[in-house]
């Protein structure tokens, strides 16, 4: 059972252009997060989906940055016109659908993005 | 944005020493998670604690979470080389949504 798998594990990309991060989830897991983290620092919540859904965006920045979760595929962490601050190592989590307590999510290895 | 206070920040230690880290909020979280990080990895879930007073081991590593909800403690006995790396804490307020708020971590280093 594969855990889950975020590619590309490196991204670099010039000022302005796109950065498209992307996380499939583990097998039966219909619930994904996306987390941000900075040098030295801890991970910051970014967006929660479901499938096709989000439900809470919270952590988002509200210019630029996008996500989804489609039926089918990965899901999709879209960063436009990127700047040298959104350089950082970008961390998917996956979880089962809620069914009481003790399930909790599991991470990738990241998608450490560089902003040149 | 919401942050938890982890201390202390770093750790240099001998090999066999104990280690204990901790975290407080000043919110009410309904779980408590600690985590290891590695470099160039993602966290790996080292023990989740769910009721208020819980004390739960994991081999070499007890965490207690608060009877307040608001804090927890890590302790790691016996310490070995492979301990190394950075311990997180991280507090969800629990139901379908499994956000998690995160401390700064404990950068742990051990002397062999």
């Amino acid at each position: 059972n594969a855990g889950v798998m975020q590619n590309p594990r490196h991204l670099v990309r010039r000022r302005g252009q796109e950065a498209r991060l992307r996380c499939s989830p583990m097998k039966g897991h219909s619930h994904v997060y996306w987390y941000r983290q900075l040098p030295e620092e801890g991970l910051k919540f970014m967006v929660y989906l479901q499938k096709e859904n989000i439900i809470d965006e919270s952590g988002m920045p509200k210019e630029r940055f996008s996500a989804e979760f489609p039926k089918e595929g990965p899901s999709i962490l879209r960063i436009q016109q990127v700047v040298r601050g959104d350089s950082a190592a970008y961390f998917c989590a996956s979880s089962p659908p809620w069914q009481g307590a003790n399930t909790e999510a599991f991470f990738g290895q990241g998608t450490r993005l560089t902003v040149v | 944005g919401q942050q938890l206070n982890q201390s202390p920040q770093s750790m240099f230690i001998q090999e066999g020493e104990d280690v204990s880290m901790n975290c407080t909020s000043s919110s009410i979280f309904n779980t408590w998670l600690w985590y290891k990080q590695e470099p160039g990895e993602g966290p790996v879930l080292l023990i989740a604690l769910y009721k208020a007073g819980e004390l739960t081991s994991n081999g070499r590593l007890t965490a207690q979470f608060g009877i307040t909800r608001k804090d927890s403690f890590l302790n790691i006995s016996a310490s070995i080389p492979s301990d190394v790396g950075i311990y997180f804490c991280a507090g969800q307020v629990g139901g379908n949504n499994r956000k998690l708020i995160w401390g700064l971590g404990t950068s742990l280093a051990v002397n062999p």
